[in-house]
Parts: C-alpha cells; structure tokens; sequence
C-alpha cells in the first residue's frame, strides 16, 4: 500500500525556518518525482515545488522561489522542503504527492494527509 | 504563474450532467496535453480523475471525461450522483522552471 506521511509543520514566527519532512512507503520510491502542495484551508490548491527522480529537474512556484529548497534521500524514501524567511502568507496544510508513472512529472495518484504549517508571531 | 480560472461553483440534479471550465493562457493550457483534474471532498487529500486531458486512471468512473480546447481545458460528469458533490481543481504544465499551476477550484452541488 502506497502511504505518504509528511512530517514538520507547526507554529513559527515570521522570518523563521522550517523544515518539512515526507516519508514514502509501498511504491519504488526512486522512480518518482515528488511535489509538495499547499492548501490554505478552505482554500484552493496552490503547486509549491517538485523533484524528479534523481533530483535532476526541480521547480519553485515563484512565490516560495529563492526561500524554500527541496531535496529528497532516495536511500531514505525521504522528501524535504526546507522553508527559510517564513511569511504569514506561507500558511497552509502542505501535502506531498507522488506522481503517478514514473519519470513523469505531471499528475499525483498519491497524497498524503498533509502538515499544518502556521506562520504568525 | 497565474492560477487557472475556474468557475466557483457548479450545480446540477441527480442524473444531468455538468461541465467544469478551467481557462488558462498559451504558456500553460493552450501549449500542452497535460491538464489533470481533481476531485476533493472536505477534509480529504484530492483524488486524480483525469490526466492528460483527457486520460481516466484505473478506478475512477467513466462518467468522469475530459476536454481541452485551445486554451480551455473541461471536465465533464455525467449521469451526476450526490457522492460527486466535491470540490473540484484543474492543473496544468506550465512549461517555464518545470513549473504547474492549479485553478481556483470549483465547489459541485448535487442538488
């Protein structure tokens, strides 16, 4: 069974750091990109960032670009997103999201149950 | 990075069918086959129910159907069943730093 269970989110202050961690389970976790995904709740989905298989290809939404890095452990079936210089705006329930053939980059068959991340002094 | 625009709400009765709009620009929509779509109900992680424009993964009913034209990608449900009713999102490749963009979302109501 396919699980993703990110990890990480809580209160922080504005212009502080935070790292979220997505571990991976049931699937060939090195022949997949991964993407994180926001959702303020009640709110839309918002793309953040993706990584290839071999992290050879990585995007930024323009609004995280320059602030957040992802990065994944294939050896750990691990993904991260190290977020610096936090924003109120950065509050969301962030999902990871594995893409559904591998080598592709496109769409997600699997999600995790996301992590609460709150940015506010 | 622009969102693409959906509407935000959509309705229809049991048994009718609906269509869903996503428009975005010839950077995203209008240059690739790779719109997706997903439905999400309240506090649940969304579900793929097309790819590719017009692709329908294993499971997911072939009431389900997708559209593109020019820079107007559609989701059509047919014969509509009150479990659709959910929140449902566009995406498309953007092209430029690998980048995706999401619609706005549309809210279904099964009447």
């Amino acid at each position: 069974e396919v699980q993703l269970v990110e990890s990480g989110g809580g209160l922080v202050q504005p212009g502080r750091s935070l790292r979220l961690s997505c571990a991976a389970s049931g699937f060939r976790f090195d022949n997949y990109a991964i993407h994180w995904v926001r959702q303020v709740p009640g709110k839309g989905l918002e793309w953040v960032s993706g990584i290839s298989w071999n992290s050879g290809v990585i995007g930024y939404a323009d609004s995280v670009k320059g602030r957040f890095t992802i990065s994944r452990d294939n050896a750990k079936n691990s993904l991260y997103l190290q977020m610096n210089s936090l924003r109120p705006e950065d509050t969301a329930l962030y999902y990871c999201a594995k893409v559904s053939r591998a080598g592709e980059w496109y769409d997600f068959d699997y999600w995790g149950q996301g992590t609460l991340v709150t940015v506010s002094s | 990075q622009s969102a693409l625009t959906q509407p935000a709400s959509v309705s229809g009765s049991p048994g009718q069918s609906i269509t869903i709009s996503c428009t975005g620009t010839r950077s995203d929509v209008g240059s690739y086959n790779l719109v997706s779509w997903y439905q999400q109900h309240p506090g649940k992680a969304p579900k793929l129910m097309i790819y590719e424009v017009t692709k329908r993964p294993s499971g997911v009913s072939n009431r389900f159907s997708g559209s593109k034209s020019g820079i107007t990608a559609s989701l059509t449900i047919s014969g509509l069943q009150a479990e659709d009713e959910a929140d449902y999102y566009c995406c498309s490749y953007a092209g430029s730093g690998s980048s995706l963009v999401f619609g706005g979302g549309t809210k279904l109501t099964v009447l």
